[in-house]
């Protein structure tokens, strides 16, 4: 069972435009919802991170959407640059002295100039 | 500089012969774990330690040792590879907390012929 839904699967985006992607889940345990963005070649990085009590949080060209109602959260990068692209990956843990993460099926996001 | 370390990066084998993917972090993180990333299917968690000499399964376990001797140490061990264990591998580790980030290795490409 996929605790953490994530689309789209591949995104094309023009340099200078917003790259959208949503995540949902199932899980009313999940406290803790992280994105992470990973290049080729390299293992995947923290990118930015989010608790439910927040609906919004931005950090630089990128800010998370968090609607704990509908358990829906979404990661938008603003004017998009070829740079941004990479595999991006939800992310989910549940309280109660968890560590485990659980990730989405990531999005191949290109940005083309 | 802090970093979780993976060796090999690149390994192929044959189906049967016993081998082992070693993981080590200079961050003295209490919490290690293991996953792999195939293509369409995201990063699984295989298994995970939260300190030394304490593992347990995680969604995809079946093929797959590990140990916790050292609490900077986390190797994988495949006992008997067989193909359906090609795969990209990743080591994490993180600390003690919720919002806590995890630190991901550069990854080990397996192929099992």
């Amino acid at each position: 069972q996929q605790q953490v839904k994530q689309s789209p699967q591949s995104l094309i985006v023009q340099k200078g435009g917003i790259s959208i992607i949503n995540c949902a889940y199932e899980n009313t345990a999940f406290d803790y919802f992280p994105w992470y963005q990973q290049f080729p070649g390299k293992g995947p990085a923290l990118l930015i991170a989010i608790r439910p009590d927040v609906s919004e949080k931005k950090e630089g060209r990128f800010t998370i959407s968090f609607n704990k109602s509908a358990k829906q959260f979404s990661l938008h990068i603003m004017d998009s640059q070829p740079g941004d692209s990479a595999t991006y990956f939800c992310a989910a843990v549940s309280g109660a002295g968890s560590y485990q993460l659980t990730f989405g099926k990531g999005t191949k996001l290109s940005v083309i100039p | 500089e802090a970093q979780v370390t993976q060796n090999p990066r690149y390994l192929i084998t044959v189906t049967g012969k016993k081998l082992t993917v070693t993981c080590s972090q200079n961050m003295n993180h209490e919490y290690m774990s293991w996953y792999r990333q195939d293509p369409g299917l995201g990063l699984r968690q295989i298994y995970y330690s939260m300190n030394v000499e304490v593992t347990d399964k995680g969604d995809v376990p079946e093929g797959y040792k590990v140990s916790r001797k050292e609490k900077r140490n986390f190797p994988l061990i495949l006992e008997s590879p067989s193909p359906n264990q090609t795969s990209l591998y990743f080591c994490a580790s993180s600390s003690e907390g919720l919002d806590t980030e995890a630190f991901f290795g550069q990854g080990t490409r397996l192929t099992v012929v």
